[in-house]
């Protein structure tokens, strides 16, 4: 079967670093997809792994280990705005189909 | 209008009622997608729309009926819903459906529909 597995909630210290991991089990494997949703808005797109490594954005950076079925996202300098569910999101066999998980609900604190 | 539009952006009806959902995605693509968002569940894709054509249905009961007239337009038809739809739903937009690279899919803020 497929499996997204990520935390359900962390919390956080304004300006510090944050890790929220994800891993996954899907039938195939086509890249791996990082999205930020605030409460009641759309999803916005943050991050695509689909080779092994690190790629990084700015405050945002993104780690995928394909044989471990393993992902990171790492934020730094954490802002107060940065409040959101994070949302792992693989995508399996289908060249368009993404699994998600429940997401990670993250609370930066002052 | 920019990106992808939803409307209406909240919408309460009873089960006997029938309703439309509408996506609007200024984007030019050519894939649109409806998801499903429960409270503390994952985001469950229903139906896939490439070139106007449905390529996807996530085996959605038939109370959910999908229109895509042009690669522009989405709308999601309601009817007799039950009070357990309640939920978020979500349109999504992407270039098209096997393009190589990232192919991210873009969404619009959604429908707060509660059924009563």
């Amino acid at each position: 079967g497929q499996n997204i597995d990520q935390p359900t909630e962390m919390t956080a210290t304004e300006g510090a670093i944050v890790q929220i991991n994800c891993t996954y089990q899907t039938s195939g494997f086509n890249g791996l997809f990082w999205y930020q949703q605030h409460a009641g808005e759309a999803p916005t797109f943050l991050s695509y792994n689909v080779l092994d490594g690190l790629e990084e954005k700015g405050r945002f950076s993104s780690f995928l280990s394909r044989s471990k079925g393993y992902s990171y996202l790492l934020l730094k300098e954490l802002q107060m705005k940065d409040s959101a569910s994070y949302l792992c999101a693989p995508r399996g066999d289908s060249s368009y189909k993404l699994i998600f998980g429940s997401g990670t609900r993250l609370l930066v604190r002052p | 209008e920019t990106g992808v539009t939803q409307t209406p952006r909240h919408l309460v009806m009873g089960m006997t009622n029938k309703k439309s959902l509408k996506c609007e995605q200024h984007l030019g693509h050519n894939a649109m997608y409806w998801y499903k968002q429960s409270a503390k569940k994952p985001l469950e894709l229903m139906f896939v729309y490439n070139f106007k054509e449905q390529t996807e249905n996530n085996s959605v009961p038939s109370r959910f009926s999908p229109e895509c007239p042009n690669s522009s337009h989405l709308f999601l038809h309601l009817h007799t819903l039950q009070p357990e739809d309640s939920a978020l739903y979500l349109c999504a937009s992407s270039q098209d459906l096997f393009s190589g690279r990232a192919n991210e899919q873009f969404f619009g803020p959604g429908t707060r529909l509660t059924v009563l």
